[in-house]
């Protein structure tokens, strides 16, 4: 089955700074990769995903990259604001099986910085 | 429009004792899911459905039970508390496919301590 790996655990930067999560997963055949956002006593929420067919995809201050052939994809943050603090999770969708459940990353815990 | 709504938002139990987390969505999404988050492990699916009456295990089902019989509603049933259930479990719901959505939307969730 898929693996997720998510690094880094923890990131603290200063705000207006840039951050970058990355994960890499161990099925070359899934096909769907979303970040979610989880703030404190609430239930994570999507912020921005990708499929396997683009390479890219922004949304004002984040971005999504993936590289199909390493495995990998990473979220980026720039100009980072104090509210952009909170737990991240990667995640990717398992091909074929059942029906294709996510399964998610460990977590990264950014803290930004005033 | 609520989404998904689970209570209760906190819960202590004693070992042992039994308890039913709700689960109720209103965008008619096919798929329902429970996961439970450990502190730095992620979520982990403990079970899932396609749909009114169809449930399956995911990776960490014992311990558990769910059933299905409306497409608004998911409840996880734990029998026998134990200590090792003491975690934040997260409900979520999706349709895949629809417009290209594969993305879920969760819940809230529940505190759970058994003590």
């Amino acid at each position: 089955g898929e693996n997720v790996e998510q690094h880094p655990s923890t990131l603290s930067v200063q705000e207006g700074d840039s951050a970058v999560i990355k994960c890499t997963y161990s099925d070359s055949a899934s096909n769907y990769f979303p970040w979610y956002k989880q703030e404190l006593g609430k239930g994570p929420q999507l912020i921005i995903d990708i499929r396997s067919n683009v390479g890219e995809k922004k949304d004002q201050r984040i971005a999504v990259t993936l590289n199909k052939t390493a495995k990998h994809f990473s979220l980026h943050i720039t100009e980072t604001q104090p509210e952009d603090s909170a737990v991240y999770f990667c995640a990717a969708r398992e091909y074929g099986g059942s029906q294709g459940n996510l399964i998610f990353g460990k977590g990264t815990k950014l803290s930004v910085k005033p | 429009n609520a989404g998904v709504t689970q209570t209760p938002k906190f819960r202590i139990l004693k070992i042992g004792q039994s308890m039913t987390l709700q689960c109720t969505q209103d965008m008619n999404h096919n798929y329902m899911y429970w996961y439970r988050q450990d502190p730095g492990m992620g979520l982990k699916l403990i079970y899932y459905s396609v749909g009114a009456g169809i449930t399956d295990k995911g990776e960490v089902p014992n311990g558990y039970n769910v059933s299905r019989s409306t497409t608004e509603d998911f409840p996880l049933r734990l029998e026998l508390a134990a200590p090792s259930q003491t975690s934040v479990y997260f409900c979520a719901s999706n349709t895949p496919g629809t417009g290209g959505a594969y993305g879920y939307t969760f819940g809230s969730g529940t505190r759970l301590t058994v003590v």
